[in-house]
């Protein structure tokens, strides 16, 4: 099992609809987990972190369930700009360091 | 103001050749790193570095060579280049101090290297 897997996609949606999607991941000892965002031909780019009890921001919403092991992404109302591939990261720790984790990428097409 | 810059942005070449790419970061963060990408769009960590020394060493051939001058530059040295190395090679910074959610890493604009 990959250490961590996401719906490549892509997923299209309608401009204003809701959409959500998930991150499983393998290791328990994962430590900390976040969401990255990558334009086309653009560097990948930190959305938000996110925190054991859930968090808000503005129109994102992240949730951890550590007892099924996966993170969730919730974009309400999304706008055209929101048109990107959704990287889900995780820390494993790893000596006495960390390392990150990158998933694969969830493909995200708005239309208008 | 850049934060982290890579030249050059594209690089097309030929198998067998030499080539180096240069990150630098203006950031003020102690950890850099390289990241390959290749066309299924997986990103996969190669090297990093803290303070000049090398923390991960993922299983990369050994015709890459990452060299640290100094906290603020990691440059990627690949030799004898392979078709397979064609890839979108991304720099990035953090800083590694602090609680782990808070170490966000700061992305270069990426080199498109095209081996032929």
């Amino acid at each position: 099992r990959k250490e961590v897997e996401q719906d490549p996609g892509p997923f299209n949606v309608p401009e204003g609809a809701t959409v959500a999607f998930n991150c499983t991941y393998s290791n328990s000892a994962s430590q900390s987990f976040f969401w990255y965002r990558q334009d086309c031909r653009k560097e990948p780019k930190l959305l938000m972190s996110v925190y054991s009890s859930g968090n808000e921001d503005g129109r994102f919403t992240a949730q951890l369930n550590r007892a099924s092991q996966y993170i969730s992404l919730l974009i309400r109302d999304s706008k055209l700009s929101d048109s990107a591939t959704y990287l889900c990261v995780l820390s494993l720790p790893r000596d006495s360091n960390y390392q990150l984790i990158w998933g694969a990428g969830t493909k995200l097409i708005i239309k208008p | 103001d850049t934060a982290v810059s890579q030249t050059p942005k594209y690089l097309v070449t030929q198998m067998g050749n030499d080539k180096s790419i240069k990150c630098e970061q203006n950031l003020g963060h102690d950890t850099m790193y390289w990241y390959k990408q290749d066309s299924k769009k997986f990103l996969k960590i190669m090297f990093s570095y803290n303070n000049k020394e090398l923390i991960i060493n993922e299983t990369v051939p050994n015709r890459f060579s990452p060299k640290s001058p100094d906290k603020a530059h990691l440059n990627l040295h690949i030799n004898s280049l392979e078709l397979g190395d064609s890839a979108v090679y991304f720099c990035a910074s953090s800083q590694d101090k602090g609680p782990p959610l808070l170490r966000e890493q700061y992305f270069g604009p990426g080199t498109r290297l095209t081996v032929t």
